[in-house]
């Protein structure tokens, strides 16, 4: 069965503290891997995925094959990175894009 | 470009009462997508169609059609509301054909007394 895992519903560390927001998967096969982050009264928005390997906002997140994970990091965190962030997984359904996501984890960044 | 709009953005239904969610795309995408977001249960989706003239069923399908009217439109419609349907929902869509990233609208908001 394709899933999509976060197990913290509330992560809450202090401005310059580091943040790592897990995501655990389950894929047969080569997963394609999405973190999507939702501030408060925008709408929801694509973060990174691990196919560009690149970093947004300071925000990084690796691919482990073995662990089965995409956690979302980040080394200093900032009030501003305050959101709902959720991990997604492209599901093998040809190209629709179809995304799994996981139940979310709320980022509260205290000052 | 307005994106991914969606109307209304809330909405109180009474038990039994039948509603339609309205989403269009100016982005000329393939794709779209309707989900549900409940705390807890993240977004779930509800029906997708990949292409104009198509429509799929996605994780909870039960008590919504949809509709995909033309290339930018596509509706959920509700025929029976139930209290187990208050939530928000999303409208997104993507260019399709393995173009993964998915643009959202705004969300309604809908409760069901």
């Amino acid at each position: 069965a394709q899933r999509v895992t976060q197990p913290e519903k509330l992560l809450s560390v202090f401005k310059g503290a580091p943040v790592e927001l897990k995501c655990n998967y389950s894929y047969s096969g080569s997963p394609e891997l999405f973190w999507y982050v939702q501030y408060s009264r925008q709408r929801l928005q694509l973060l990174l995925r691990h196919i560009s390997r690149e970093s947004i906002k300071g925000f990084t997140a690796d691919l482990n094959k073995g662990e089965t994970s995409f956690h979302l990091k980040k080394p200093f965190a900032q009030e501003e990175d305050s959101a709902m962030y959720y991990c997604a997984l492209k599901g093998s359904s040809g190209n629709t894009g179809k995304l799994i996501f996981g139940q979310g984890t709320t980022l509260q960044v205290k000052p | 470009n307005a994106g991914v709009t969606q109307t209304p953005k809330f909405q109180v239904l009474k038990t039994g009462q039948s509603m339609t969610l309205q989403c269009a795309q100016d982005m000329n995408h393939n794709s779209m997508y309707w989900y549900r977001q409940d705390p807890g249960m993240g977004l779930r989706l509800i029906y997708y169609s990949a292409s104009e003239g198509t429509t799929d069923k996605g994780e909870v399908p039960n008590g919504y059609n949809v509709s995909r009217l033309n290339k930018r439109e596509f509706s959920l419609r509700l025929e029976s509301a139930a209290p187990s349907q208050t939530s928000v929902y999303f409208c997104a869509s993507s260019q399709g054909q393995g173009g993964e990233t998915q643009y959202f609208g705004p969300g309604t908001r809908l409760l069901v007394l």
